[in-house]
C-alpha cells in the first residue's frame, strides 16, 4: 500500500495551460505539504495544510492554488503555466509538529 | 526566516571510507532535525532524525550529532557502500514546516 500517492507521475504541457496534480495519503496524518524541487535539487516548501486549513503559503504566485477537500487529500492546481514552473513537485504528509514527513513519488512537470 | 546551510554540495569517497555532511541552522527555537536520502529519480526518505534533547543518535552505519549551542548538526556514514550513493538533505522543523538544506550529492566509488 502506497502511503502518499500523487498523480500523474509525469506531466508535459504547453505554456499558458492549466493543470492539476492530485495527492492522497492513507496514513491518517493531519498535515500535508507541497514542495517544489528544481533542477538543482533544492527542495522548497510551497504550502502546508493542517486538517484542511492552509497554514503556510511561502510566497508562491497566486497562479498556484492548493485545495484540500478533506485531510487525506491535497491537490495542486496551476494556472497559466510558465517555463519556470518546470520542476518535480512532491506532496508530503506528517502526523504533526516535529515528526517525519512522508513523501509521494513526485510529479515531473515539464512546460514547453 | 529560518535558514539551513549544508556542506559540502558534493562528496566523493572510496568504498569503505567514512562520509560526513554538516548543516547549520539559524533559529535556536528549532528542535527537530531529520536527514533524508534521495536516490536518483526517487522520493526523499527519512534515514535518521534527532531531537534537541539528545546530542547523538546512531543506527548501524549512520549517526547524527547535534550541537545546539553552535546550531550545528552532522550526518556520519561509516563503511560506505556503493548503494549509499544518493543526494542527502538535512532539515530543520521550524514554524510549522520542514526547511531543507541545499543537499549533498554523495558518490561512493567501488
Amino acid at each position: 500500500d502506497t502511503a502518499v500517492s500523487q498523480t500523474p507521475k509525469y506531466l508535459v504541457t504547453q505554456m499558458g495551460n492549466d493543470k492539476s496534480i492530485k495527492c492522497e495519503q492513507n496514513l491518517g496524518h493531519d498535515t500535508m505539504y507541497w514542495y517544489k524541487q528544481d533542477s538543482k535539487k533544492f527542495l522548497k516548501i510551497m504550502f502546508s495544510y493542517n486538517n484542511k486549513e492552509l497554514i503556510i503559503n511561502e510566497t508562491v504566485p497566486n497562479r498556484f492554488s492548493p485545495k484540500s477537500p478533506d485531510k487525506a487529500h491535497l491537490n495542486l492546481h496551476i494556472n497559466s503555466l510558465e517555463l519556470g514552473d518546470s520542476a518535480v513537485y512532491f506532496c508530503a504528509s506528517s502526523l504533526g509538529d516535529n515528526t517525519e514527513a512522508f513523501f509521494g513519488q513526485g510529479t515531473r512537470l515539464t512546460v514547453v | 526566516g529560518e535558514n539551513v546551510e549544508q556542506h559540502p554540495s558534493t562528496l566523493s569517497v572510496q568504498e569503505g571510507d567514512s562520509a560526513v555532511i554538516k548543516c547549520t541552522y539559524s533559529d535556536s527555537a528549532s528542535n527537530y532535525f531529520p536527514w533524508y536520502k534521495q536516490e536518483l529519480g526517487k522520493r526523499p526518505q527519512l534515514i535518521i532524525d534527532i531531537r534537541s534533547n539528545v546530542g547523538e543518535k546512531k543506527d548501524q552505519r549512520i549517526a547524527v550529532t547535534l550541537n545546539k549551542t553552535a546550531k550545528h548538526f552532522s550526518l556520519h556514514i561509516t563503511e560506505t557502500q556503493p548503494e549509499d550513493s544518493a543526494v542527502y538533505f538535512c532539515a530543520d522543523y521550524n514554524t510549522d514546516k520542514l526547511i531543507f538544506g541545499t543537499g549533498t550529492r554523495l558518490q561512493v566509488f567501488p
